[in-house]
């Protein structure tokens, strides 16, 4: 199957400091990508997708002046954490449609992020 | 609002058995139904999917069993093995949204030897 590549795969930072998340479709062009979050031992719920070259579309309830998202090309997404708080801490997923792949969304290996 | 609902919230198998995990949803615009294997610290893995025109679908010791009037759909694992122990996600999407994942809340299975 395709490859979605996240980096990095853990992140420790301050309170008050941002963090930059990659996400890259390493074999293949994605038109969009989506970025979850998912808390210990609980689901994965939708942040926000990402269309390339267009503004990203966020979830009820997703602060877009927080995590702010940037789809510049076909192959990578980056999803930035800023003024991150302890609150923020949580494991985050991207994840890829392949259009050769029709509908199947494959997912980056998610980063882990604990905000002192 | 939990679009799709998940059951049950564990469940330990021996070695061998068959383990059933079974999910639901209400929204009829949902047309791709993908089963997703969560590993610790890890991200999903695309386990197997369905389409709402088919009924069963077999991928080597995985199934998923879809009723579309009842608006269920379920996986069975047969002969679980040890490796199998992971959390185990239903999810539902369709192409007006992209095909954005809707998940369930998860199942930890446990395989005993």
């Amino acid at each position: 199957g395709a490859v979605v590549s996240q980096h990095p795969s853990r992140v420790i930072c301050k309170s008050g400091t941002s963090v930059k998340i990659e996400c890259r479709s390493l074999d293949f062009q994605a038109t969009t990508m989506f970025w979850y979050r998912q808390f210990p031992k609980q689901s994965l719920m939708l942040m926000a997708t990402s269309n390339e070259g267009s503004k990203a579309t966020y979830e009820q309830g997703v602060e877009k002046d927080k995590f702010l998202i940037n789809h510049a090309s076909l192959t990578l997404s980056t999803l930035t954490v800023t003024s991150a708080h302890p609150e923020d801490s949580s494991f985050y997923i991207c994840s890829a449609r392949d259009l050769r792949a029709g509908e199947k969304l494959f997912f980056g290996s998610g980063t882990q992020l604990s905000v002192l | 609002q939990q679009q799709v609902k998940q059951s049950p919230q564990s469940l330990i198998v021996q070695k061998g058995g068959i383990s059933i995990i079974n999910c639901a949803y209400e929204n009829t615009a949902f047309d791709y139904f993908p089963w997703y294997q969560q590993f610790p610290g890890k991200g999903p893995a695309l386990l197997i999917a369905i389409r709402p025109d088919v009924s069963e679908k077999k991928e080597g010791r995985f199934t998923i069993s879809f009723n579309k009037s009842a608006k269920q759909f379920s996986l069975h694992i047969m002969d679980s093995q040890p490796g199998d122990s992971a959390t185990y996600f239903c999810a539902a999407s369709n192409g007006n949204s992209g095909y954005a994942l809707n998940f369930g809340k998860g199942t930890s299975l446990l395989v005993t030897p």
